[in-house]
């Protein structure tokens, strides 16, 4: 299975934009690219997915790079509400061993007043 | 509003003892998961039902079970908790759409306690 690798943790200030890489030098042609977020005792909750294009949406904008290899979660500006641990996870949208999340260690997004 | 919702939040469990945690969702859709996240760690899937057809990982313990009566209601049942069964026990919905790219919603999550 295509894998993830992200940095442990970031800090951020608030106000200020903030820029999650994550990588996937092994991302087949059909993996989708999916970020997921957890909030501080609660359960992940859906912040964007991508294919190829950038895109974007109310909580975040998705910067995918042009060989797949390398994504990037941007928050244009940070809230202490944004402080979470954010996963990058690969999905194949055709039922098989891919298609369920699975998430790995994630980034800790730390904000800072 | 629609949502996930997980009761109780907090259960606490003698070891060997059987406990049953509750999922149900108003959001009417036909797949349902539970996850196991133990403490630092990620969420890891235990298994999932695809309308009634259940759906075990390969490496979930045989002392998990699970019980899905109606589309809102899904059930875990740990049949005899270690300590090593204490953990956040998250659920999940979602719906399978013609794209497969389906949203999983969680819920809030019940933390099982094992004395």
């Amino acid at each position: 299975d295509a894998k993830t690798t992200q940095p442990n943790s970031m800090e951020s200030n608030e106000e200020e934009p903030v820029h999650l890489p994550c990588n996937h030098s092994t991302i087949s042609g059909t993996d989708y690219i999916h970020w997921y977020r957890q909030l501080p005792s609660q359960g992940p909750e859906y912040v964007i997915h991508g294919l190829t294009s950038n895109v974007n949406n109310r909580m975040a904008s998705l910067a995918i790079a042009e060989d797949r290899k390398s994504s990037t979660l941007i928050l244009h500006r940070a809230t202490l509400r944004d402080a979470a641990v954010y996963y990058c996870i690969l999905r194949d949208p055709v039922r098989g061993s891919n298609y369920k999340l699975t998430f790995g260690k994630g980034t800790l997004l730390t904000v800072n007043p | 509003d629609a949502m996930v919702i997980q009761n109780p939040r907090y259960q606490v469990t003698q070891f060997g003892k059987p406990v049953t945690l509750s999922c149900s969702q108003t959001l009417n859709h036909n797949v349902m998961y539970w996850y196991q996240q133990k403490s630092s760690q990620a969420p890891k899937l235990l298994f999932h039902y695809y309308d009634k057809d259940f759906n075990n990982e390969a490496d979930t313990p045989d002392n998990f079970q699970s019980r899905r009566p109606n589309t809102s209601f899904c059930f875990l049942d740990i049949r005899s908790p270690g300590l090593g069964d204490a953990a956040m026990y998250l659920c999940a919905t979602s719906t399978v759409t013609a794209g497969g790219l389906e949203t999983q919603y969680f819920g809030p999550g019940t933390r099982l306690l094992v004395l």
